[in-house]
């Protein structure tokens, strides 16, 4: 069964950095493109990066482009988004998100339960 | 960036009912569009990927259809427990997007 777990999520001061984390199991991981997807309170869904599964190709949303790092270490099977100069705009319930096949970029068939991110002075 | 814009942003229906959902992309998506169903408080789930193919696992009710720029996502009987919010999501290219969701309320 596939399961991705993240952890993390804090509450932490405008300008401050962060480290999510996203443990995968029950599949391959250095097979797929995974994913970040936030959800701010009570907002729609907003995509953050995605990664290949060797991690040398990478995107980012204009948003988060040049403060967020989204990678990889297929050892440990586990994904990482690094958030530094964090903002208020930034809070949300951060996602991870499989890959629906180990070519899909972009499709996201399996997601973790989520861990929230308060940035707030 | 490819803009998805989604319709209507909320609906009410009844059990039984037939409900469409759509979504206009602001460039050709080749197809790269998927659905996904999300309940308060939970992770969404995906129902369609690639424009038309139901996800392992979801009802045969939920369908979807289009191309170029234009998807639809359709209930053909609409179920108690279809009440939630709906987004179509763009993976043509990146930034990859969504839509702005469709809250969807049983009658």
């Amino acid at each position: 069964e596939v399961q991705l777990v993240e952890s993390g999520g804090d509450l932490v001061q405008p300008g401050g950095s962060l480290r999510l984390s996203c443990a995968a199991s029950g599949f391959t991981f250095s097979n797929y493109w995974m994913q970040w997807v936030r959800q701010a309170p009570g907002k729609g869904l907003v995509w953050v990066s995605r990664l290949n599964g060797d991690g040398s190709t990478s995107n980012y949303a204009d948003s988060v482009k040049g403060r967020f790092t989204i990678s990889r270490d297929n050892a440990k099977s586990t994904l990482y988004l690094q958030m530094n100069s964090l903002k208020d705009e930034d809070t949300a319930v951060y996602y991870c998100g499989r890959g629906c096949f180990s070519d899909s970029t972009g499709c996201v068939a399996h997601w973790g339960q989520g861990t929230l991110v308060t940035v707030s002075s | 960036d490819i803009q998805m814009t989604q319709s209507p942003s909320s609906l009410s229906a009844s059990v039984g009912d037939r409900v469409t959902i759509t979504c206009r992309a602001s460039q050709n998506t080749r197809g790269y569009v998927n659905w996904y169903q999300q309940k308060a408080g939970k992770a969404p789930n995906l129902l369609i990927w690639t424009t038309s193919n139901l996800q392992s696992g979801v009802p045969s009710r939920f369908s979807g259809s289009g191309s170029g720029t234009d998807f639809t996502l359709t209930i053909s009987s609409l179920q108690p427990e279809d009440s939630a919010t709906y987004y179509c999501q763009q993976s043509s290219s990146a930034p990859i997007t969504f839509g702005q969701g469709t809250r969807l309320e049983i009658k």
